[in-house]
């Protein structure tokens, strides 16, 4: 069974440009979130998508975009990148949103360095 | 605004003793915690959750306690085993968070060595 998989798992870009990650969830899972874990701090939520639908937001700016397609998998979309943007980008998948006994499961996340 | 935060980066243990991970909240709308551990090059997992109707959850030799009147919560590991080197992340979420929104700390890297 596998689990959460992301790709690519690093990513080189210069400041200005756009970067689309990727995330298949884990198999059963309908819900998928991001997050950005910057270098000495912990996961930051960034987004949630469950039904195709961006259901939950943390405090990122409108620069990051998201999608969810009708088998589950999600995209996230970074617009101008900025050298801030340099982190390893977490995403994780559960089976249903809004069960407090629902563990979230993560991938190996994708490392964007933005020069 | 850090409503979690684990004021220990790090901890250095000695095999068979007692690891105990500590975690702040300063957010009382909180009302489940968990625990997740990372190795380096890899995502983090899931390790042990609380309600904040309980006061201790126990699970092998992972156990969590919860003050809710301090807004305080820790992780003990007893025996502390060399495979348990990793980085342990406080995290809390709420309903009207929606669950899923976890709330991380910043982490705590443990070393246990022989």
């Amino acid at each position: 069974d596998a689990g959460v998989t992301q790709s690519p798992t690093h990513l080189i870009k210069t400041r200005g440009q756009q970067v689309t990650l990727r995330c298949s969830p884990k198999s059963g899972h309908d819900t998928v979130s991001w997050y950005q874990q910057a270098l000495g701090q912990g996961p930051q939520f960034i987004f949630q998508y469950y039904e195709e639908e961006e259901r939950q937001r943390g405090n990122f700016p409108d620069r990051f975009s998201g999608h969810q397609f009708p088998n589950y998998s999600s995209e996230l979309n970074v617009n101008a990148l900025l050298l801030g943007d340099s982190a390893l980008y977490l995403c994780a998948s559960s089976r249903t949103a809004g069960q407090p006994n629902e563990k979230l499961f993560f991938g190996s996340g994708t490392q964007l360095s933005v020069l | 605004d850090q409503q979690v935060k684990q004021n220990s980066p790090s901890l250095s243990v000695q095999e068979g003793r007692i690891s105990i991970l500590n975690c702040d909240y300063t957010n009382s709308m909180f009302d489940y915690f968990l625990w997740y551990k990372k190795y380096p090059a890899e995502g983090p997992t899931f390790l042990i959750s609380i309600s904040s109707i309980k006061d201790k959850n126990e699970d092998g030799r992972f156990t969590v306690f919860l003050n809710k009147s301090a807004k305080h919560l820790s992780l003990h590991i007893v025996p502390s085993q060399p495979g348990d080197s990793a980085v342990y992340f406080c995290a809390a979420s709420s309903f009207s968070g929606g669950y899923n929104k976890l709330i991380f700390g910043a982490g705590t890297r443990l070393a246990v060595h022989p």
